[in-house]
């Protein structure tokens, strides 16, 4: 069990918006930055969000991130059939002195 | 261009040992930190292990600590991982990441294809 959760799932229709969620603790995404990354089936992790809100250049506009307190959120608007991944938020935790992933959303553009 | 190429993996014995290599190139390698991430067979990911830039501060998973260390050898451009003592559960693909930044703690901007472990009798 992740330290980080994420719902296992997630889904949604061509142009709709959709957010994951991400909750931690005050060790964690309370007091570090937020990542997100985006794995499509088969491939290596891509990073998607930096810093809470940042993009790395290439990533469209349509990915956002935020955080407030001890919990992150990324969205998706204008979903598109290729934004089907899965999706891991990520932070650093003061406590563990080490790097935390969640434990995955599984995004399905129905 | 950022390339990174895992190699070394492959099939050991409960207990066995093993060494991951990752040949960096396109950035200056001394200048970034580095991370080992791993994902077992249709699972998540886990973060094992990660050096910063100037390989004075290391830092790894509970699940790996006291049996895996990481290194750089920076005339190469190569981040290595000697896994010891290794259990089934250690079966995953790595992969090598480059941070970043110059701590461990930064994001992970580039990623390898990964390099395939199996721990089987």
């Amino acid at each position: 069990q992740s330290v980080l959760t994420q719902p296992p799932s997630a889904s949604g229709t061509p142009g709709q918006r959709v957010t994951i969620s991400c909750s931690g603790s005050n060790s964690n995404i309370g007091s570090e930055i937020v990542n997100w990354y985006q794995q499509l089936p088969g491939t290596a992790p891509k990073l998607l969000i930096y810093n809470n809100n940042q993009r790395p250049s290439g990533v469209p506009d349509r990915f956002s991130g935020s955080k407030s307190g001890n919990s992150a959120s990324l969205a998706i608007s204008g979903l598109q059939s290729e934004d089907e991944a899965d999706y891991y938020c990520a932070s650093w935790d003061d406590t563990l002195h080490g790097r935390l992933f969640g434990g995955g959303t599984k995004l399905t553009v129905l | 261009e950022v390339q990174l190429l895992e190699s070394g993996g492959g099939l050991v014995q409960p207990g066995g040992s093993l060494r991951l290599s990752c040949d960096a190139s396109g950035f200056t390698f001394n200048t970034y930190a580095m991370n080992w991430v791993r994902q077992a067979p249709g699972k998540g990911l886990e973060w094992v292990s990660g050096s910063s830039a100037t390989s004075s501060d290391t830092y790894y998973a509970d699940s790996v600590r006291g049996r895996f260390t990481i290194s750089r050898d920076s005339s190469k451009n190569t981040l290595l991982l000697q896994m010891n003592s290794l259990r089934v559960e250690d079966t995953a693909v790595y992969y090598c990441a480059k941070g970043r930044g110059t701590s461990p703690w930064y994001a992970l901007d580039y990623w390898g294809q990964g390099a395939l472990v199996i721990v089987s009798s």
